[in-house]
């Protein structure tokens, strides 16, 4: 079975600009999670979504969207971006279940400049 | 504020000794306990996972211990081995709520 898959691996923007980073879970997975991680700082939740539907968001400031097709592909944006937005951004996928683990992708290397 | 801790930042250890790995939180109502590994230039992997109705789980040579009324949880590994080198992330959860993760505490295994 495929893992999490994430585009791109790195990307650099200047300030100002938008991004958007996809993510494909593992097959079969409906949730989907995304977090953001910065040096010393460990991972930060963004938001999950489930079957489309937003289901937990995180403390990030409005600048930060996102979204899930019917497919569980998942995209967020970040919009106006700031230098301090410069970090790894993390998807995860799980099944259903409980108390199912996190599988995480390989994340996206964003840079902001 | 903090609700899963994870005050070492680092960690050196002989290879074939134990690695003892520390995670403490303050949420009483997390119910749901991981710990993962991650490489550079990697997504963190899942190590092992344990309930709260449990206070020891066993996988191979990763075991993780639960103490409740301690708030504390601990990944051991024995025998450590140069390949376990990386960054060690402790999370925990609450029913309907996401996963909260410490900052991470970097093993090194040296042989």
């Amino acid at each position: 079975k495929a893992g999490v898959t994430q585009t791109p691996r790195y990307l650099i923007k200047t300030r100002g600009q938008q991004v958007t980073l996809s993510c494909s879970p593992i097959s079969g997975h409906r949730s989907v999670s995304w977090y953001q991680q910065t040096p010393g700082q460990g991972l930060q939740f963004l938001f999950e979504y489930f079957s489309e539907t937003q289901r937990n968001k995180g403390n990030f400031p409005g600048r930060f969207s996102g979204r899930q097709f019917s497919n569980s592909r998942s995209e967020m944006n970040v919009s106006t971006l700031e230098l301090g937005d410069s970090a790894l951004y993390l998807c995860a996928s799980r099944d259903g279940r409980r108390n199912s683990p996190l599988h995480f992708g390989n994340g996206t290397r964003l840079t902001v400049t | 504020d903090q609700q899963v801790k994870q005050n070492s930042p680092s960690l050196s250890v002989q290879e074939g000794r134990i690695s003892i790995l520390n995670c403490d939180y303050t949420n009483s109502m997390f119910d749901y306990f991981l710990w993962y590994k991650k490489y550079p230039a990697e997504g963190p992997t899942f190590l092992i996972s344990i309930s709260s109705i449990k206070d020891k789980n066993e996988d191979g040579r990763f075991t993780v211990f639960l103490n409740k009324s301690a708030k504390h949880l601990s990944l051991h590994i024995v025998p450590s081995q140069p390949g376990d080198s990386a960054v060690y992330f402790c999370a925990a959860s609450s029913p309907g709520t996401p996963l909260v993760f410490g900052k991470g505490t970097r093993l090194s295994v040296i042989a």
